[in-house]
């Protein structure tokens, strides 16, 4: 299996700008997470998907922030605006049937706002 | 809640044990562990589930004491490859799990 896969792998944008990162989940995994990493706030649960409906967004950090997952194997994470305070490393991951299952994590999306 | 790991780091030379721990104020019906390498995606260690069980995983293993809310990773006769920074997942109440601010490794040759 391929893993999760990310894309991009490093975003530069400038303050202001939308941006969208994508992630392509493992076959047949019902549950998609999104984490934010940063040195200080460690590595934080956004949002996670089960059967690609939302089950829990208490840790999207503001209205600026969205995801979408419109099918098995796509899912958007979009931040509009951005403001340089979003600088990161943005991982999705994946697990078979339930939160207490291994989660694969993609290569992350480094994300700069400058 | 985020749990809290200690030691926040330790440097080791190969071939000494280690021990990280990780503690929640909340009742914990799970709790997972992770290695992250820098600059890469954590990867899966191992889960305990609720029961105090203790898993291996090479040179690894871990514990889990539900009545402390508590777990411990054990790091023995370490490798260089055991370099990185391990977190502890915990999972709460609300289904979810919640990443302690991890505890970074070093062993040095």
């Amino acid at each position: 299996d391929a893993g999760v896969i990310q894309s991009p792998r490093h975003e530069v944008t400038e303050m202001g700008q939308e941006v969208t990162l994508r992630c392509k989940p493992i076959s047949g995994h019902d549950y998609l997470f999104w984490y934010r990493q940063t040195m200080m706030r460690g590595l934080e649960l956004l949002i996670y998907f089960n059967n690609n409906v939302p089950i829990d967004d208490s840790g999207m950090p503001e209205d600026r922030f969205s995801a979408k997952m419109p099918n098995a194997s796509f899912s958007t994470l979009k931040i509009q605006p951005s403001e340089p305070r979003d600088s990161a490393v943005y991982f999705c991951a994946s697990s078979r049937w339930t939160v207490r299952e291994t989660q694969y994590f993609g290569p992350g999306t480094r994300l700069l706002v400058l | 809640q985020q749990p809290v790991q200690s030691p926040q780091a330790v440097i080791l030379r190969e071939g000494e044990d280690a021990v990280i721990n990780c503690s929640s104020s909340k009742a914990l019906y799970s709790v997972h562990w992770y290695r992250q390498k820098h600059g890469e995606a954590p990867v899966f260690l191992m889960i305990l589930l609720k029961g105090g069980e203790q898993k291996g995983h090479e040179k690894i293993s871990a514990s889990f004491n539900e009545k402390k809310q508590q777990s411990s990773l054990y790091l023995t006769a370490s490798q260089l490859s055991y370099s990185g920074t391990y977190f502890c997942g915990t999972e709460n109440q609300g289904g979810k799990l919640i990443f302690g601010q991890g505890t970074e490794l070093s062993v040095k040759p």
